[in-house]
């Protein structure tokens, strides 16, 4: 009965390559978040997405694309990997504007 | 834009009260967030204040003056599991939430 579920919840890979992380909520919520967590352990919004349109992108590099099927899920697929990707990366989401948010478990993604 | 101030640590010890403090700016105030985060965990919410004043839940108050751009989290009774960061947000274009650096607390015995 997870509400926010990732997987995997440790990644760990070579610079180079693609890797997606997928993440799901049973909620029934219309918004869903992916925030990055780096190593200062700073929060930071990467996208939004309410009822599967994008309305949030904060200049993350283009070698990272959401994907989201439908209002339940997700995906956060990343090309080309880099050293500076490591870090936390935490799936959320929320119910009506200006709700409290419900985070995933977080992956830990190393970039080697 | 939007901009958050918290002190980077604070210690403490256990049955003694702490405040942590926020301070902010932003274009179009629309509520303030406390999330506490135990190391190795995800963020989990604690308080939402959208009108000056103070709230009460249990061992944990919030509190918010809008005038000022300040809010603080008032821990009481501490205890060693009250050891964590304490993230102070505010909602960006009326969902994303944008955090402070967070305050690390620890508590000692």
């Amino acid at each position: 009965d997870t509400a926010v579920s990732q997987t995997p919840k440790y990644l760990v890979t070579q610079m180079g390559n693609d890797k997606s992380i997928k993440c799901e909520q049973n909620l029934g919520h219309d918004t869903m978040y992916w925030y990055k967590q780096d190593s200062k352990k700073f929060l930071k919004i990467m996208f939004s997405y309410n009822n599967k349109e994008l309305i949030i992108n904060e200049t993350v590099p283009n070698r990272f694309s959401p994907k989201s099927p439908d209002k339940a899920h997700l995906n956060l697929h990343i090309n080309s990997l880099e050293l500076g990707d490591s870090a936390v990366y935490f799936c959320a989401s929320s119910g009506l504007a200006v709700n409290e948010q419900y985070f995933g478990p977080g992956t830990r993604l190393t970039v080697t | 834009g939007q901009n958050i101030d918290q002190p980077t640590e604070m210690t403490a010890t256990e049955g003694a009260i702490v405040q942590i403090n926020c301070t902010y700016q932003t274009s179009g105030f629309n509520g303030l967030f406390w999330y506490q985060q135990h190391a190795g965990e995800a963020p989990t919410f604690l308080s939402y204040n959208v009108l000056d004043g103070l709230e009460e839940k249990g061992r944990f108050s919030s509190f918010l003056s809008r005038s000022k751009g300040y809010s603080y989290l008032l821990l009481k009774e501490l205890q060693m599991k009250d050891s964590a960061s304490y993230l102070c947000a505010l909602p960006q274009a009326g969902t994303a939430l944008i955090f402070g650096k967070g305050t690390t607390l620890s508590v000692s015995s």
